[in-house]
């Protein structure tokens, strides 16, 4: 079974800064989607950035950029020029590559991240 | 805005009373998921529907039942409440899995459910 951990259950950085949050998951599978989502509070969960497990480039959207470690299973979040707006949850995800079948999403436990004006 | 909608944002029931959880969504999207998530837990899948077809993860109680009566609603059925099923309950939604390879999946701003 495919899990996923993030080790850090809160983290905070000062507005303007950078920081990274960090995951790790754990596979047998070759081909599958990796993802980050963010969960502000009362609002809904919405997807910050994938990364595809074939690309051996890492994902970047706009101040937000991955480093995805395939053989070390290692997937951090890096986010640049922190904004108040950035203050959330954030859920690293896991999901095969499946044109058929089960489409389940396997979460972390999330990081709490707290900007700090 | 096409959207994930859930109502209502807070339910209260007590003890073995059934409740009923509602999502409707504005994207015509084939695919309808729910998870559950539980005070500083993962989200956890409990079940989808592709189109009429339902998916029951297979440690999904059975105290958790799911209709699907049309593309545009999904509800979840909690038949005997229990105070172990306190939680965030998340609908989601993605695309015909058959047109693209990646589907992203839409959350509705969930559904907090309290049992007294």
């Amino acid at each position: 079974a495919q899990t996923v951990t993030q080790s850090q259950p809160e983290m905070s950085v000062q507005e303007a800064e950078t920081v990274t949050l960090s995951c790790t998951y754990d596979t047998s599978e070759s081909d599958y989607y990796l993802f980050w989502y963010k969960q502000p509070p009362s609002r809904q969960m919405i997807l910050v950035i994938r990364q595809e497990a074939y690309k051996q480039q890492n994902a970047t959207e706009n101040r937000f950029s991955v480093n995805f470690q395939k053989a070390a299973k290692s997937f951090s979040l890096k986010i640049s020029d922190s904004q108040l707006g950035d203050a959330a949850m954030y859920f690293c995800a896991y999901r095969r590559t499946l044109n058929f079948g089960n489409e389940k999403l396997t979460f972390g436990t999330g990081t709490r991240l707290t900007i700090i004006p | 805005d096409a959207m994930v909608i859930q109502n209502p944002r807070y339910q209260v029931t007590q003890f073995g009373k059934p409740v009923t959880l509602s999502c409707s969504q504005t994207l015509n999207h084939n695919v309808m998921y729910w998870y559950q998530q539980k005070s500083s837990q993962a989200p956890k899948l409990l079940f989808h529907y592709y189109d009429k077809d339902f998916n029951n993860e297979a440690d999904t109680p059975d105290n958790f039942q799911s209709r699907r009566p049309n593309t545009s609603f999904c509800f979840l059925d909690i038949r005997s409440p229990g105070l172990g099923d306190a939680a965030m309950y998340l609908c989601a939604t993605s695309r015909d899995r058959s047109t693209t390879r990646f589907y992203e999946q839409y959350f509705g701003p969930g559904t907090r459910l309290t049992v007294t």
